[in-house]
């Protein structure tokens, strides 16, 4: 059973540009947190998904920022018109619906130049 | 909403030394409550984590937590700590109820010497 798989690793992006970050959970896992991490911050919340929808988004800057977890295929964290505050590691949870632990991703390590 | 809460942000420790790092929540109801580590380069491990039953939780690699739920609190312990120790810790908190997002604090540094 492969654990969380993020991708890419690394992103390298121009102010101005798109930058997808891809998240593939657990088998059997039908739910997804977002985090970013920034030095001295610790791990932000972002926005909890589940299967086609959005349970809790109140960490997602209003502006800029989208994420899905659509019935197929990974979920996708967007962020629009990057500027260099956007730099970060962006990490991926995943769990089944039942309380338990997440279990992360080994993080997209987003650099905006 | 829930918050957690980490005293520390840097602890700096000799071999052997005891560890007890701080963590304190916020939230009106039932509770679950995580430590995770993240070694320098990794991604999170869960360390352990509590959602009923003994409030004295046992986890990987000697650690130990304790819930006391009057001063809502998640401290976590190890009598002896290695080099191999350093890392970040991080205390997390997850409501019981659906729908609950799994929130962390801002995590705390500790550095082993040998």
């Amino acid at each position: 059973n492969a654990g969380v798989m993020q991708n890419p690793r690394h992103l390298v992006r121009r102010r101005g540009q798109e930058a997808r970050l891809r998240c593939s959970p657990m088998k059997g896992h039908s739910h997804v947190y977002w985090y970013r991490q920034l030095p001295e911050e610790g791990l932000k919340f972002m926005v909890y998904l589940q299967k086609e929808n959005i349970i809790d988004e109140s960490g997602m800057p209003k502006e800029r920022f989208s994420a899905e977890f659509p019935k197929e295929g990974p979920s996708i964290l967007r962020i629009q018109q990057v500027v260099r505050g956007d730099s970060a590691a962006y990490f991926c949870a995943s769990s089944p619906p039942d309380p338990t632990e997440a279990f992360f991703g080994q993080g997209t390590r987003l650099t905006v130049v | 909403a829930q918050s957690v809460s980490q005293h520390n942000h840097h602890v700096i420790l000799s071999e052997a030394a005891s560890l007890e790092l701080g963590c304190n929540y916020s939230y009106g109801g039932t509770v679950n409550l995580f430590w995770y580590v993240q070694y320098p380069g990794q991604h999170l491990q869960l360390l352990l984590k509590y959602f009923s039953g003994d409030p004295l939780v046992k986890g990987i690699k000697g650690f130990e937590a304790e819930f006391i739920k009057s001063k809502f609190s998640f401290n976590l312990r190890k009598p002896s700590v290695q080099w191999s120790d350093t890392a970040e810790y991080f205390c997390a908190v997850k409501g019981n109820q659906a729908g609950t997002a799994l929130i962390f604090g801002k995590g705390t540094t500790l550095s082993v010497s040998s």
